[in-house]
């Protein structure tokens, strides 16, 4: 089956713009997360969403960071007036547990953000 | 809080030989743990998980790793590597969240 999937594969933008980076989760996989790769602080997570619950954003680097998930599938990564730091692979997974029960995450390719 | 050691940075194996990447954690609650192999300019790919009983995992392209609580680690083995096998590897464990290591970049040489 189709795994995760992440849009667009690469963004470069200018400093101060704004940012959206979109994630397809597994079919029926009831948890997604994104985790942000970069060369100084290797793979960090960002946010966690289960099901109906609220979102666990504890790794938000910023308050120029939010995310939302529609319908319980679909997610956006946004990022506000962009710095250069933020340049990094924004990876999101996928998970058919959560909350106690821990399964294992599916990653897609990532998004590879540039920031001028 | 749960946090993950990768022991080694690089390792340069030659192609058909054995080879091991450490792993240590720190967990004070049940542990899930995790390996993951990354390819340049690819995501994350899942090699094996422990997440209870038999404490010999065996994953994907014949790699295996062994949960040792009394150690706390969580090693990475497999008896003959390929050239394919150069890639970047990362051991995590899960608190819902996973937790990385800084990752150990394998490089087989022919």
């Amino acid at each position: 089956g189709a795994g995760v999937s992440q849009s667009p594969s690469n963004k470069v933008t200018e400093k101060g713009k704004d940012v959206e980076l979109r994630c397809d989760p597994i079919s029926g996989h009831t948890a997604l997360y994104w985790y942000r790769q970069s060369l100084g602080q290797g793979l960090e997570f960002l946010i966690y969403f289960q099901g109906n619950s609220a979102p666990d954003k504890s790794g938000l680097p910023s308050d120029r960071f939010s995310a939302e998930r529609t319908g319980g599938s679909v997610s956006t990564l946004t990022i506000q007036r962009t710095q250069q730091e933020d340049s990094a692979v924004y990876l999101c997974a996928s998970s058919s547990g959560g909350g106690s029960q821990v399964r294992a995450q599916y990653f897609g390719p990532g998004t590879r953000l540039t920031v001028l | 809080a749960q946090s993950v050691t990768q022991l080694d940075s690089q390792v340069p194996v030659f192609e058909e030989a054995p080879v091991e990447l450490r792993c240590n954690y720190s967990s004070s609650v049940s542990v899930y743990l995790f390996w993951y192999v990354q390819y340049p300019n690819q995501g994350l790919q899942l090699l094996l998980k422990y997440l209870s009983g038999s404490t010999l995992v065996k994953g994907i392209n014949g790699f295996e790793a062994e949960f040792n609580k009394s150690q706390t680690s969580f090693h990475l083995r497999k008896p003959s590597v390929h050239i394919s096998d150069t890639a970047e590897y990362f051991c995590a464990v899960s608190d819902g969240k996973l937790i990385f290591g800084q990752g150990t970049e394998l490089s087989v040489k022919p």
